[in-house]
């Protein structure tokens, strides 16, 4: 069935360093992903998006790669400062004419500092 | 703009009661996705209004259903509530096209006794 899975459930980073989140997905029909921050008692939050027909976008101190061949999709935080310690959700949505996401188990992203 | 607002944030109910969760969109949204979150299923997709009417239905049982009305709000209940409903339930808006970035409300949390 489709799935959307992390293969690391904790992340430990010392403040300063760079993290890399990862995710993979079942669906190869799916066009669109998107990653999310979910900070303790508040909804997930937007960071960064990507469609399948590129492999790697940039934001503000932030890269999402995507690699269709293995269907595997990555966040990388650079200079990772204590504020960015929260559960990270990556999604895809699978195509057609809906918004259905598919959510990943999230990664709990720790920053010591 | 003002983002998603979801009322009430907290809600406390007996088994056998139903409840009603509210969601404003952002302003020009017309497309509302429900999910909900528990720790053992993560995020699941509810369902999906868009212009008053159910685009996308998630894999949950007839006693969740939803509405959206002609201003874009949406309004979720629950029948017959159960201890397994207790969670985070989460909307979301995006733009008219399927598709395109979802944005979360803070949630409303419910506890089912």
């Amino acid at each position: 069935g489709e799935s959307v899975g992390l293969h690391l459930p904790t992340l430990s980073v010392q403040e300063g360093d760079n993290s890399i989140i990862n995710c993979a997905y079942s669906n190869s029909a799916s066009d669109y992903f998107i990653w999310y921050k979910q900070e303790s008692g508040k909804g997930p939050q937007f960071i960064i998006d990507i469609r399948s027909n590129m492999d790697k976008r940039q934001g503000q101190r932030v890269t999402v790669l995507l690699n269709k061949t293995v269907k595997h999709l990555s966040l990388q935080i650079a200079a990772t400062q204590p504020g960015d310690s929260a559960v990270y959700f990556c999604a895809e949505n699978n195509g057609g004419a809906t918004n259905k996401l598919i959510f990943g188990t999230g990664t709990l992203l720790a920053v010591q500092p | 703009k003002a983002g998603v607002t979801q009322t009430p944030r907290y809600l406390i109910k007996t088994r056998g009661q139903q409840v009603t969760l509210s969601c404003s969109p952002i302003s020009g949204h017309r497309s509302v996705s429900w999910y909900q979150q528990t720790p053992g299923q993560g995020l699941q997709f509810l369902f999906e209004y868009f212009s008053e009417t159910q685009r996308n239905k998630g894999n949950f049982p007839g006693r969740f259903s939803g509405r959206q009305f002609s201003n874009s709000r949406s309004e979720m209940n629950v029948s017959t509530l159960e201890l397994g409903d207790s969670a985070l339930y989460l909307c979301a808006s995006s733009s008219y096209r399927a598709g395109e970035t979802q944005y979360f409300g803070p949630g409303t949390r419910l506890l089912v006794l």
